[in-house]
C-alpha cells in the first residue's frame, strides 16, 4: 500500500504560467512534508517543507499547501521557469520516526519556453 | 565544503560478487540514509542510521547490510549481489528529525 502518491506522472507548462503538483498521503501520522526537486544524473535537493501545524508556507517562486482534512499537498510554481524543468518528489515524515522520509513516485516538470 | 559525498558513482557488478558503497558526509549530521531509486519509483528506504554505531532496517533491508563505525560514515554492502539489485543508490543525511535530508550524487548499480 503507498502511503505517498502523486498521481500525476508528469506535466507540462508554459514558461510564465503557474505549475501546480499534487501529492496524496494515507498515513494520519505523518506531520512533516517536504518536497524535493531532482535533475537527471543528480540526487534530489530540497526545495521547500512544511509542518502539519501550517497550511501555507512560501518560498519565493514556490509554496506548498496542505489540507490535513483531506490529506492532500500541493506544490506552487509561479512563475514558472525553464530551469524550473525537472522531476519533483514529494516526501512525508513522522517526526517520532527518526526521520525516515517516504518518497512518492515523482512528477516530471516540463517547462515549454 | 562537499555535503555528502559518494563513492563509486557507477559499478557493474556480476551475479554472486560483493561490494560497499561508501558514503561520507562533512555536516556532523547524526542521521544517514541508504535509498535505492528504481526507474519510475521513488526513493525506497534499504537502511538508516540515527548516529554513530547504530543501524536499523527500512522498507527495503533484504540483500543489503550496512555500517555506522564512524559518525560521518554510513557504508552499505552487497554480499552477494542479484539482478534485482540493479538501481541507483542514493545516500542522505540530516541532522535532525525535523529538517531537510541532503542527498548525495547517487552510484549507479547494475548487476549483470
Amino acid at each position: 500500500d503507498q502511503q505517498v502518491k502523486q498521481n500525476s506522472p508528469s506535466l507540462s507548462v508554459q514558461e510564465g504560467r503557474i505549475s501546480i503538483l499534487n501529492c496524496d498521503y494515507t498515513n494520519s501520522m505523518f506531520d512533516y512534508f517536504l518536497w524535493y526537486k531532482k535533475y537527471p544524473a543528480e540526487g534530489p535537493t530540497f526545495l521547500i517543507s512544511i509542518s502539519s501545524i501550517k497550511d501555507k508556507n512560501e518560498d519565493g517562486r514556490f509554496t506548498v499547501f496542505l489540507n490535513k482534512s483531506a490529506k492532500h499537498l500541493s506544490l506552487h510554481i509561479v512563475p514558472s521557469q525553464p530551469g524550473d524543468s525537472a522531476v519533483y518528489f514529494c516526501a512525508a515524515r513522522g517526526r517520532t520516526n527518526a526521520g525516515k522520509s517516504t518518497f512518492g513516485d515523482g512528477t516530471t516538470l516540463t517547462v515549454k519556453p | 565544503n562537499a555535503g555528502v559525498t559518494q563513492t563509486p558513482k557507477f559499478r557493474v557488478l556480476k551475479t554472486g560478487q560483493s561490494m560497499t558503497l561508501l558514503c561520507a558526509q562533512d555536516m556532523n549530521h547524526e542521521y544517514m540514509y541508504w535509498y535505492r531509486q528504481d526507474p519510475g519509483m521513488g526513493l525506497r528506504l534499504i537502511h538508516y542510521s540515527v548516529g554513530e554505531g547504530t543501524t536499523a532496517k527500512g522498507e527495503v533491508p533484504d540483500g543489503y547490510n550496512v555500517s555506522r563505525l564512524k559518525k560521518q560514515n554510513f557504508l552499505l554492502g552487497l554480499e552477494s549481489a542479484a539482478p534485482s539489485q540493479t538501481s541507483v543508490y542514493f545516500c542522505a543525511s540530516s541532522y535532525s528529525t525535523a529538517t531537510e535530508a541532503f542527498f548525495g550524487q547517487g552510484t549507479r548499480l547494475t548487476v549483470v
